[in-house]
C-alpha cells in the first residue's frame, strides 16, 4: 500500500536557525511529489513539485530535494512568518486519476 | 477573486441531519476533488471528478454523494450525519489529472456534528 510519512510531527526553531523536514514515501511508481504549506484555518497552498530523484527546487528560504525514497524541505534562516504546517503528498501508480496521498504534516513554529 | 471557493466556511448541525457543501472554481480546470482533513490534520481524498465524470471514489460511506453540475462546480451532499463526520472538508481543482498539474485548494468547510 502506498504510504507517506513525515517527520518530525512538530518542530520549534529560533529565528535564523536552519533545519530540514523529512518526507519518506513507499509507493509503486512515483509520478510526482508535492510540498504544500497550510496556515491555521486555511487550505493547503502549493510550494513545490518534484518528479525525479536528484531534482531540487528553491523559493526564498525554502529548498526541496528528492531522492528515490524521500524528500527534504530545507528551511534556511527561518522567520516567524514561516510558521505553518508543511504537508508532503505524492501521486503514484499507473492510474491517471490525479489522486494525492498526503503525509500527516510537520507543524513548524519559528520563535523570534 | 478567489480561485477555489467553498460555502459555507462553518457548518454546525445535529446528528441525523442532511447537509450540503458547495464548491466553485474559476480557474477553467477540468478536474475537481473533495478531501477530508481529520483532527490530526491528515488529508485524505474522497472523490474526484474529471469533466463532470466521477473518476475517484475512495471507501467513503454512501451517505456522501458528490454532484458535478458542470466543470466549474463540485458539490458534496451528506445524508444522515454522524458524529464521526466532523472534520474539515476541502475542495480542490487541477487543470487535469496529470502529475504535473498542481492542485489548488479552497479554504475549507469546518463541519461539526453535535
Amino acid at each position: 500500500e502506498d504510504q507517506v510519512t513525515q517527520s518530525p510531527e512538530a518542530l520549534r526553531l529560533q529565528e535564523g536557525e536552519s533545519s530540514s523536514l523529512n518526507c519518506s514515501y513507499t509507493v509503486s511508481g512515483l509520478r510526482g511529489l508535492f510540498w504544500y504549506r497550510q496556515d491555521p484555518g486555511k487550505g493547503p497552498e502549493f510550494l513545490f513539485t518534484l518528479y525525479s530523484a536528484g531534482e531540487e527546487k528553491e523559493k526564498e528560504r525554502l529548498k526541496a530535494t528528492l531522492t528515490k525514497k524521500e524528500s527534504f524541505l530545507h528551511i534556511t534562516a527561518p522567520k516567524p512568518e514561516d510558521s505553518a504546517t508543511y504537508l508532503c503528498a505524492v501521486q503514484a501508480g499507473s492510474g491517471n486519476t490525479g489522486k494525492l496521498i498526503f503525509g500527516q504534516g510537520t507543524t513548524l513554529q519559528v520563535k523570534p | 477573486d478567489t480561485a477555489v471557493s467553498q460555502t459555507p466556511k462553518y457548518l454546525v448541525t445535529q446528528m441525523g441531519n442532511d447537509k450540503s457543501i458547495k464548491c466553485e472554481q474559476n480557474l477553467g480546470h477540468d478536474t475537481m476533488y473533495w478531501y477530508k482533513q481529520d483532527s490530526k490534520k491528515f488529508l485524505k481524498i474522497m472523490f474526484s471528478y474529471n469533466n463532470k465524470e466521477l473518476i475517484i471514489n475512495e471507501t467513503v460511506p454512501n451517505r456522501f454523494s458528490p454532484k458535478s453540475p458542470d466543470k466549474a462546480h463540485l458539490n458534496l451532499h451528506i445524508n444522515s450525519l454522524e458524529l464521526g463526520d466532523s472534520a474539515v472538508y476541502f475542495c480542490a481543482s487541477s487543470l487535469s489529472t496529470l502529475a504535473k498539474n498542481i492542485q489548488y485548494f479552497g479554504a475549507g468547510t469546518r463541519l461539526s456534528v453535535l
